[in-house]
């Protein structure tokens, strides 16, 4: 049949607000949790990664947290900018072994700021 | 810039063809990892090379193939293509994927799009 695209989750703020954009991981056995960034004709740009080992790490104006009692990611931008509007990826690495560094991503957020 | 280099940027073939994306890593980077980013998959993790060494597979397909040289550049092969090939394909590079941080290193892309 004929294939359809992918109907991501939007997000919509007002510049200077926070924005709260979830993920939801599939791989229980993965370890380290990682946010990218993607503008439009960019390749995705690392923002901020986390352990299994931690609940919260901070960046510059980002924090990431992980539930893995639920299998939850978020990531919080503070003060956001319309510079921040891009497709953000949350992917994990399935766990260790032959596949670490293989990445899996989630399907994406689009986040749009208004000035 | 993310110091990882793709060509061609744009690519337009017909169908039946084959064709070869390259990809050069960021200085000191050792593995390389291909993504195949399409509308209705998103993006798909396809093959990873460690030093010139195949390290771990995705859902690639047989007609797709990489191999990464004693300069630690990278080929991805692409044959027998199909409509459904036309997508992004992104190279990404990482230091060792078993250091302390996954952190993959993205390039701009390769637009293939086949007719």
């Amino acid at each position: 049949g004929e294939s359809v695209g992918l109907h991501l989750p939007t997000l919509s703020v007002q510049e200077g607000d926070n924005s709260i954009i979830n993920c939801a991981y599939s791989n229980s056995a993965s370890d380290y949790f990682i946010w990218y960034k993607q503008e439009s004709g960019k390749g995705p740009q690392f923002i901020i990664d986390i352990r299994s080992n931690m609940d919260k790490r901070q960046g510059q104006r980002v924090t990431v947290l992980l539930n893995k009692t639920v299998k939850h990611l978020s990531l919080q931008i503070a003060a956001t900018q319309p510079g921040d509007s891009a497709v953000y990826f949350c992917a994990e690495n399935g766990g260790g072994g032959t596949s670490y560094g293989k990445l899996t991503f989630g399907q994406g957020t689009i986040l749009t700021v208004h000035p | 810039d993310s110091g990882v280099t793709q060509t061609p940027k744009h690519l337009i073939t017909a169908t039946g063809q084959r064709v070869t994306l390259r990809c050069s890593p960021r200085s000191g980077d050792l593995s390389v990892y291909w993504y195949q980013q399409s509308l209705d998959q998103g993006l798909q993790f396809l093959i990873q090379y460690y030093n010139g060494e195949e390290r771990a597979k995705g859902n690639i397909l047989e007609r797709f193939s990489a191999q990464q040289f004693p300069d630690l550049h990278s080929e991805l092969n692409l044959s027998s293509l199909e409509l459904g090939d036309s997508a992004l394909y992104f190279c990404a590079s990482s230091v060792d994927p078993g250091s302390h941080t996954y952190e993959q290193y993205f390039g701009p892309g390769t637009r293939l799009t086949v007719t």
